[in-house]
């Protein structure tokens, strides 16, 4: 079965420290992955997402992060964070040949100044 | 350039009382619609998703339902809230190509049930 794991619940980086979120799917073929952010009370905006290609792909709020086939992962990485970065992350998995998405539980970020 | 819509924002009801909230999309025809609930510090919990008109997909049995029925158009209904159903609800779209394209979510209901 499909799913999608973030084994972080709540991470806590100082404000220019680097961040990297760890994601891990299970997926049958070769998956879409995606990363979404939320801020508190807000819906879900799109931060980067791979569909083929380049396995390092960029995304907005100078996100980027990287598919590795072997260790079936997606993990989300920024050199440098702000404290606009405290939010919800989430990784999705998609198929492409079916409609449906599973998303992770999702990871806190807090960031101190 | 599409955008996906979503009332009420709030809504605060009693146990047992009716539930309707709606979710249009413009700037685009045949999509995918899903509704997600996001429990206080949880995850998404995918709830129903529809690939066209009258077509509703139930992924958790409980006292929600869904409808569609127009193209752009998403209802998610209850006809007697439990005081589980409190959480936030995302609609969110999906261009209905028979695969698992980008979502794109509105910006969510939160309910309370007291």
């Amino acid at each position: 079965a499909q799913s999608v794991t973030q084994p972080d619940i709540h991470i806590t980086v100082s404000e220019g420290a680097s961040l990297e979120l760890r994601c891990n799917y299970s997926y049958g073929a070769t998956p879409y992955l995606f990363w979404y952010v939320q801020s508190p009370g807000q819906g879900l905006q799109l931060l980067l997402k791979y569909f083929s290609g380049d396995t390092l792909v960029q995304g907005i709020k100078g996100f980027e992060a990287e598919f590795k086939r072997s260790q079936s992962s997606f993990n989300l990485r920024k050199p440098s964070v702000h404290w606009s970065d405290a939010a919800e992350y989430f990784c999705a998995v998609g198929a492409q040949t079916s409609n449906q998405f599973y998303f992770g539980t999702g990871t806190s970020l807090t960031v101190i100044p | 350039s599409q955008t996906i819509h979503q009332w009420p924002a709030t809504l605060v009801q009693p146990v047992g009382s009716p539930l309707s909230l709606e979710c249009t999309v413009e700037g685009t025809s045949n999509p995918n619609l899903y509704w997600y609930r996001q429990a206080a510090g949880r995850g998404l919990q995918l709830l129903f998703y529809s690939v066209g008109i009258g077509q509703i997909s139930s992924e958790v049995p409980q006292n929600l339902s869904a409808s569609r029925p127009q193209d752009r158009q998403f209802i998610l209904s209850s006809k007697k809230l439990l005081l589980s159903d409190s959480g936030f609800y995302l609609c969110a779209w999906t261009q209905g190509t028979g695969r698992s394209d980008t979502q794109y979510f509105g910006p969510g209901t939160r309910l309370t049930v007291l």
